[in-house]
């Protein structure tokens, strides 16, 4: 089983900071790596896909980057609508994984 | 509207069983494999079981093994999980959720979730 482990586990930023959240494979996983958004009694929403690449309708401030064991994801220019939980999850193997998730709140 | 319905959660015993649904619409149902996802109260979200576009390859997450089984209904555009056997430590919210076409595409569409709590 490949075992993502993400940082921090939670982040407390202003608006307008910039947010970095990473997530590591226990073995490669090539661009296998996607990442969601979950707010407070909803859904998770997919942010990221194959590491880097966009998903329509997701803002721009969010981007993503990495290959093989280590990926992030960033947010630029924080906003209030961004509190939340973040996971990556991995697709290059079964059973597929999720990190841990990072909660990221609004000072 | 292209989304997912997830129904049947509730309140059951120890030991008992529970069968979640969840109904698509939207999009064509039959090609697109299928996962449960699981997430605990406060806790992160857990893989349970996937099941291909045709029904024909099935994985389970090593907890649920022997007790879950996932089927769907490609006519009815439906997804199911039986779950047997309920302990404590199954009791989560339920979500299904739609794979890309490619297999190693992210779960694009989620259903709402529905919250099986496991206690006597």
């Amino acid at each position: 089983e490949i075992v993502l482990t993400q940082s921090p586990d939670f982040q407390s930023v202003t608006p307008k900071e910039k947010v970095t959240i990473t997530c590591r494979a226990s073995q490669s996983i090539g661009s296998n790596l996607h990442w969601y958004q979950q707010k407070p009694d909803q859904s998770p929403k997919l942010l990221i896909k194959y590491a880097s690449q966009s998903i329509s309708g997701v803002p721009s401030r969010f981007s993503g980057s990495g290959s093989g064991t280590d990926f992030t994801l960033t947010i630029n220019s924080l906003e209030a609508e961004d509190a939340a939980a973040y996971y990556c999850h991995q697709s290059s193997s079964l059973p597929r994984t999720f990190g841990q998730g990072t909660k990221v709140e609004i000072k | 509207e292209v989304q997912l319905v997830d129904s049947g959660g509730g309140l059951v015993q120890p030991g008992g069983s529970l069968r979640l649904s969840c109904a698509a619409s939207g999009f064509t149902f039959s090609s697109h494999e299928m996962n449960w996802v699981r997430q605990a109260p406060g806790k992160g979200l857990e893989w349970v079981s996937y099941i291909s576009s045709a029904g024909t390859h099935i994985y389970y997450e090593d907890s649920v093994k022997g007790r879950f089984t996932i089927s769907r209904d490609n006519a009815n555009n439906s997804l199911y999980l039986q779950m047997d056997s309920l302990g404590a430590e199954d009791t989560a919210v339920y979500y299904c959720a739609r794979r890309g076409f490619n297999y190693n595409d992210p779960f694009d569409l989620w259903g709402q979730g529905t919250m099986v709590t496991v206690s006597s």
